[in-house]
């Protein structure tokens, strides 16, 4: 079974603090993926990987970056948080192009 | 501009009765579904995919159909379980390479006892 674990379910921040949100994979997965999700807008891309030390913009990259220094983890960054950046987060790998495995989620509070 | 759409922010069944999650897409060059449940602070879970070379996949109580010339696909679940009642992303895939899947807003269904 696949697993992807992120680092904390609940996260509890305040404006202009830097955040790290950590993402692990077990599955020796190539793509990795970080997404918000929040009430009525679905899931926005936020950044993916397709390979160790590479990154691509995804929708909403603004206020973020990522870092992917070892194959099985992806961190995403908030540089200075805002109350905006409150959301659901959620990070995903997979295999190929087609089926995504989604961690838990971590429930950001930006105060 | 949404690639993938789906309409219906909600959606409230009753136990034993067919759930219909209908979603469209606007990319002729999407040629793979998917679909996915999320139940509350969880991460999202594969339900069910097609391949745009067919119309219909079947799994148990969960079936995709694919209209490829209306652009549109639905998903049925039948009998409805109040376990069903989660949010569903539709999802689509398209056949240039490495792109990431493209997921439309979702659609809450509550399925009531």
């Amino acid at each position: 079974d696949v697993k992807v674990t992120q680092s904390s379910r609940y996260l509890v921040k305040r404006t202009g603090e830097k955040v790290f949100l950590e993402c692990v994979q077990d599955m020796d997965h190539e793509n990795m993926f970080w997404y918000r999700q929040d009430p009525g807008l679905g899931l926005r891309l936020i950044y993916f990987s397709y390979d160790v030390k590479m990154k691509e913009k995804g929708d909403i990259p603004e206020g973020y970056s990522v870092s992917r220094e070892k194959k099985e983890r992806f961190s995403l960054i908030l540089e200075s948080a805002s109350t905006n950046q409150t959301s659901m987060y959620l990070c995903a790998s997979s295999l190929g192009e087609v089926e995504q495995f989604f961690g838990p989620g971590t429930r950001l509070t930006v105060l | 501009d949404q690639q993938v759409k789906q309409n219906s922010p909600s959606l409230s069944v009753q136990e034993g009765r067919i759930s219909i999650l209908n979603c469209d897409y606007t990319n002729s060059m999407f040629d793979y579904f998917l679909w996915y449940k999320k139940y509350p602070a969880e991460g999202p879970t594969f339900l069910i995919s097609i391949s745009s070379i067919k119309d219909k996949n079947e799994d148990g109580r969960f079936t995709v159909f694919l209209n490829k010339s209306a652009k549109h696909l639905s998903l049925h679940i039948v009998p409805s379980q109040p376990g069903d009642s989660a949010v569903y992303f539709c999802a689509a895939l398209l056949n240039s390479g490495n792109t990431p899947l493209v997921f439309g807003k979702g659609t809450r269904l509550s399925v009531i006892a």
